[in-house]
């Protein structure tokens, strides 16, 4: 069974601050999607990575994908309060095309 | 484009009842997953479908839950007898496949069970 454990668990800080979650298993994906789900809201497709040592930019955030494929971290630069919400980690597809869900790290971005 | 629909939003219902959840999938999207997300917690996937093929009915808690799909169309989840350990927001998400299997989520359903 593939497990992706995301961490931390959860994340407060102030407006400003930079930050960095990581997403690590003992699994190879093939890749590796990154999601946002703000309160009462599905989660939003971030970014998908497939190489390893793959680096993508989407503004303030930056992806990473490990260089074996196992792990992932997101590291954002001046977080805003818009920022806030629950970030998850996906790694497939696996068998029968589903993905691997990660439980989160809910980040919340204080004025 | 239109995204994921889901309806209704919102559901309470007495333990006991059954209830039906529906899922628009993006038009042309071959795949449809549902998954439950407990309050805090992340996405359990439940039951996959794509195109024609039987669905992935691995991740169904129990033989009260069901779900159906007409063709490449909408989606219906049901519970019966719902229990109060039901109570979640259940997501569907569609896929158009290809290499990546990138999902696209639909705003959930939040279902209470009294």
């Amino acid at each position: 069974t593939q497990l992706l454990e995301q961490s931390p668990q959860f994340l407060s800080i102030q407006e400003g601050e930079n930050l960095t979650v990581y997403c690590n298993s003992s699994s190879v994906f093939s890749s590796l999607q990154w999601y946002r789900q703000e309160p009462g809201e599905g989660p939003v497709l971030l970014v998908t990575v497939v190489t390893g040592g793959e680096v993508k930019k989407l503004k303030r955030l930056t992806f990473q994908f490990g260089d074996a494929r196992k792990d992932s971290s997101l590291h954002i630069t001046a977080a805003q309060p818009g920022d806030t919400g629950l970030y998850l980690c996906a790694g497939g597809p696996g068998s029968n095309y589903k993905l691997t869900f990660g439980k989160g790290t809910l980040l919340t971005v204080n004025p | 484009g239109a995204g994921v629909s889901q309806s209704p939003s919102n559901k309470v219902t007495e333990k006991g009842k059954d209830v039906e959840l529906r899922c628009d999938p993006i038009s042309g999207h071959t795949a449809l997953y549902w998954y439950r997300q407990r309050l805090g917690q992340g996405l359990e996937f439940l039951i996959y479908f794509q195109g024609n093929s039987a669905p992935d009915k691995s991740g169904l808690p129990s033989d009260r839950f069901s779900a159906e799909r007409t063709g490449e169309s909408v989606s219906t989840l049901t519970i019966q007898r719902t229990q109060q350990e039901d109570s979640a927001v259940y997501l569907c998400a569609s896929s158009s496949g290809g290499a990546l299997w990138e999902q696209y989520f639909g705003p959930g359903t939040r279902l209470t069970v009294t």
